[in-house]
């Protein structure tokens, strides 16, 4: 089946630290993944995508790499600043699996202190 | 990509009485999903609405506690019936097929006291 987990947290780090948050995931077909952030008393936004095995995802300084090898797509950033505090969702949705649906990881809080 | 209204966006109900949550979405899409994200915890798929057929629950979900309507292509209502203090969630909706993969509504914050 699908299934997707997630580095807990939470992840409190100092400014411009750098960051890494493991996701690994199981699929049965070839998924698509996806980073999605929730900023405090907000909706889900989507932070970047791959759609396939090598591509690499990038979007406000955030970047993860679809590797099939490892079925992995880790997020990181080289320099977080304090408004990157939110939750990190990694996420996959398997439509040549017939799932149309997202398949979410438990969520990583991230702090960020000045 | 799609944009999803979503209201009421937050709401403190009594235990025993039911919320309808509704989206509306400015395109037409087929598919709408709707999730659950109880308090600290991530997302789970409560079911998939399709327009004209009922709506198809996950595992843990049932139709008489979540009922769905899906009246057209825009529009899509979840309710949360007979409600207990265990419902207390943020309840969202979301699209897919969009440019970006999958649009999500901000969200209902449901207080059941």
């Amino acid at each position: 089946g699908n299934s997707v987990t997630q580095m807990e947290g939470p992840v409190t780090l100092s400014e411009e630290a750098f960051l890494t948050i493991n996701c690994t995931y199981t699929a049965t077909g070839y998924p698509s993944l996806f980073w999605y952030v929730q900023y405090p008393g907000e909706g889900l936004q989507l932070l970047l995508k791959a759609t396939k095995a090598d591509d690499k995802g990038s979007n406000k300084g955030f970047e993860a790499t679809y590797r099939k090898e490892t079925t992995s797509f880790h997020l990181e950033k080289g320099s977080v600043q304090v408004s990157d505090s939110a939750v990190y969702f990694c996420a996959l949705s398997d439509l040549a699996a017939g799932a149309n649906n997202l398949f979410f990881g438990t969520g990583t809080r991230l702090t960020v202190i000045p | 990509s799609a944009v999803i209204s979503q209201k009421p966006s937050r709401d403190i109900c009594q235990r025993g009485t039911s919320l309808t949550i509704q989206c509306q979405v400015d395109s037409q899409v087929t598919m709408m999903f709707w999730y659950r994200q109880q308090p600290g915890q991530s997302l789970t798929l409560i079911a998939t609405a399709n327009q004209g057929s009922e709506a198809t629950y996950e595992s843990g979900f049932v139709i008489d506690k979540f009922p769905i309507s899906r009246p057209n292509l825009t529009f899509s209502t979840l309710t949360v019936s007979n409600m207990s203090p265990e419902d207390s969630s943020i309840y969202l909706c979301s699209v897919s097929g969009t440019a970006n993969g999958y649009t999500f509504g901000s969200g209902t914050r449901l207080t059941v006291v």
